[in-house]
């Protein structure tokens, strides 16, 4: 079975600290991705990566900076968090398609909560 | 206006019911459709997918494209309580974008369906 883990379940933290999520994937899987996920917004995707230290920017990756240094972890960091980052982050991890599409593993997520 | 709307819901339905879950999208380039599944607490996982317009059925799950009408679909019989979870469409593009190998998903909000024994 395809295994996503992310570091913390829940997370507390307050205004303007640096925050680190972790993502490790254990399927050798090229692509990797951050989202949040509002109510009323769905699923948003912040940055994603299609290989080793490659990063693309997503939809809103304003305050958000990622990191990929092997190719099983990917890491999400807030530089100085806000409130408006209080959200639920979800990892993905992918292969590349040999066709045109290939299914996103999606982590348990880490509900981060900024005070 | 939303690439993806979806209705939130909650939709409550009796053990035993039909569902039907719907999107709708603006975007008439998009090729691949998706259902994921979202339990309380867990990150979403794939339930079905579906190439361009047509059916697809998979056990007690039935997935619909409409490109005409730009509406998807998932039908679900005879509804049990274990089927109670956030139902999220998705779609991406046939091109691959950038030479990466990456195909960016559009999701919609998720409609919560609870199903009562």
């Amino acid at each position: 079975d395809v295994k996503v883990t992310q570091s913390s379940r829940y997370l507390v933290k307050r205004t303007g600290e640096k925050v680190f999520l972790e993502c490790v994937q254990d399927m050798d899987h090229e692509n990797m991705f951050w989202y949040r996920q509002d109510p009323g917004l769905g699923l948003r995707l912040i940055y994603f990566s299609y290989d080793v230290k490659m990063k693309e920017k997503g939809d809103i990756p304003e305050g958000y900076s990622v990191s990929r240094e092997k190719k099983e972890r990917f890491s999400l960091i807030l530089e100085s968090a806000s409130t408006n980052q209080t959200s639920m982050y979800l990892c993905a991890s992918s292969f590349p398609p040999t066709t045109n599409y290939n299914e996103q593993f999606f982590g348990p997520g880490t509900r981060l909560t900024v005070l | 206006q939303k690439e993806v709307e979806q209705d939130p819901g909650p939709l409550s339905v009796p053990e035993g019911a039909i569902v039907s879950l719907n999107c709708t999208y603006s975007n008439s380039a998009f090729q691949y459709f998706m259902w994921y599944r979202q339990y309380s607490r867990k990150g979403p996982e794939l339930l079905m997918y579906t190439y361009s317009s047509g059916n697809k059925e998979d056990g007690r799950f039935t997935a619909q494209v409409d490109k005409s009408s730009k509406y998807i679909s998932l039908f679900i019989r005879d509804s049990q309580p274990s089927d109670s979870a956030t139902y999220l469409c998705a779609m991406s593009l046939s091109d691959l974008e950038g030479g990466t190998g990456f195909q960016k998903l559009v999701f919609g909000t998720g409609t919560r369906l609870l199903v009562s024994p």
